[in-house]
């Protein structure tokens, strides 16, 4: 079946860092991929996504390349700032008949620190 | 974009009591909406699919007798927890599916439910 694994945090980070958090999928033919993010008591916001294989999903900074031959989507930011503190989510969406079925990852915690 | 709301976003309740926790889409109807369940430091658990006009599906291991899933409107379902236990207690997100069919869901804002 369908799995995503997304690098375990808890993530700390000093304001300005460069941020990496790793994402691989398995699933069988070509899911679109997502990251979510959770700001803290919040529900779920999507952050970017890409739908194709090289796509790279963009948005507050954030980036994600769709890397078919590593079966990789894996988040990437140049300068954390302390309002990026949340959980990100990595997810596919693949269509399954005449459904689309959303599996995430467990989720990573990134902290910024001033 | 697509927009949806959920209602309560924090409920405390005794044990033993029944929660309604709603659903709404409000700029777009959602024939399927569907409900999930978070842990502490966990990820999302999918827990049932709603759809509009019939009955629920729901994951292995989640009870449906619990679980009541109603979706009697295309802009609206209801989870309710009946009975609920202290283990009850939890972050239940709903969301909906992209209407232009990109795969992508909306999540409503969650409602935290706690049992005393």
């Amino acid at each position: 079946g369908d799995s995503v694994t997304q690098m375990e945090g808890p993530v700390t980070l000093s304001e300005e860092a460069f941020l990496t958090i790793n994402c691989t999928y398995t699933a069988t033919g070509y899911p679109s991929l997502f990251w979510y993010v959770q700001y803290p008591g919040e529900g779920l916001q999507l952050l970017l996504k890409a739908t194709k294989a090289d796509d790279k999903g963009s948005n507050k900074g954030f980036e994600a390349t769709y890397r078919k031959e590593t079966t990789s989507f894996h988040l990437e930011k140049g300068s954390v700032q302390v309002s990026d503190s949340a959980v990100y989510f990595c997810a596919l969406s693949r269509r399954g008949g005449s459904n689309y079925k959303l599996t995430f990852g467990k989720g990573t915690l990134l902290t910024v620190n001033p | 974009g697509a927009v949806v709301s959920q209602h309560p976003s924090r409920v405390i309740c005794k044990s033993g009591t029944s929660v309604k926790i709603e659903c709404r889409s409000l700029d777009f109807q959602a024939t399927t909406m569907f409900w999930y369940r978070q842990f502490p430091k966990q990820s999302l658990m999918l827990m049932a699919t709603s759809n509009e006009g019939s009955k629920a599906t729901y994951e292995q291991g989640v009870e449906k007798d619990k679980f009541l899933i109603n979706h009697a409107s295309l802009t609206l379902s209801t989870l309710t927890v009946t009975s609920a236990h202290p283990e009850d207690s939890s972050f239940y997100i709903c969301s909906a599916r992209d209407p232009r069919g990109t795969g992508e869901l909306f999540f409503g804002e969650g409602s935290r439910l706690t049992v005393l």
